[in-house]
């Protein structure tokens, strides 16, 4: 029934490591995301992909790698984590990117520790 | 109250009072404004959402209200449920079409006081 689930829900691990998190939409969007949101609750957009075609790339570090196998699903992998990139970490999806006002939907979050 | 808590503002209302939730936002040009909702361990929740040709837009137990004028956005929520208790957020759509994004204000903590 989960419309937009991410895995894993929580991720502990050493600088250094490289990680991936992985997410999948059941709503048949066209449109997913990945957000940050850091100990401040402040959320910030880093990607966006449509129909698999990268559409949005914040300054992000190339660290940071999205992927998407088909339009359902939207995995991050993060190289040589670092302490900063620990953070909350959001999926979400729309139905379209092509309209202003398109609904969000967000997944349950990956909490990121990296020590 | 309103009060500035270590990391977010935080406004406490007392069950059944009415909360207002403030939002200043940044960009004119922006004509999309949405509400949503983040309670603890869960990820952000559309509330409800308000064009730029309108001033006001109600639905249930939430009214949104825009003043572009001053670029200021609020959400009053009435009869403040316990359930209410969550970090609200303020964004808006900023880009062109094809290439928009949301943009997120701070979030404002409610506490709900039973």
């Amino acid at each position: 029934d989960t419309a937009v689930s991410q895995t894993p829900k929580y991720l502990v691990t050493q600088m250094g490591n490289d990680k991936s998190i992985k997410c999948e939409q059941n709503l048949g969007h066209d449109t997913m995301y990945w957000y940050k949101q850091d100990s401040k609750k402040f959320l910030k957009i880093m990607f966006s992909y449509n129909n698999k075609e990268l559409i949005i790339n914040e300054t992000v570090p190339n660290r940071f790698s999205p992927k998407s196998p088909d339009k359902a699903h939207l995995n991050l992998h993060i190289n040589s984590l670092e302490l900063g990139d620990s953070a909350v970490y959001f999926c979400a999806s729309s139905q379209d990117r092509a309209s202003a006002q398109e609904t969000q939907y967000f997944g349950p979050g990956t909490r990121l520790l990296v020590l | 109250g309103e009060s500035v808590g270590l990391h977010l503002p935080t406004l406490s209302v007392q069950e059944g009072d009415n909360s207002i939730i403030n939002c200043a936002y940044s960009n004119s040009a922006s004509d999309y404004f949405i509400w949503y909702k983040q309670e603890s361990g869960k990820g952000p929740q559309f509330i409800i959402d308000i064009r730029s040709n309108m001033d006001k837009r109600q639905g249930q137990r939430v009214t949104v209200l825009l003043n572009k004028t001053v670029k200021h956005l609020s959400l009053q929520i009435a009869a403040t449920q316990p359930g209410d208790s969550a970090v609200y957020f303020c964004a808006e759509v900023e880009g062109a079409n094809g290439n928009n994004r949301l943009a997120f204000g701070k979030g404002n903590q409610v506490v709900v006081i039973p």
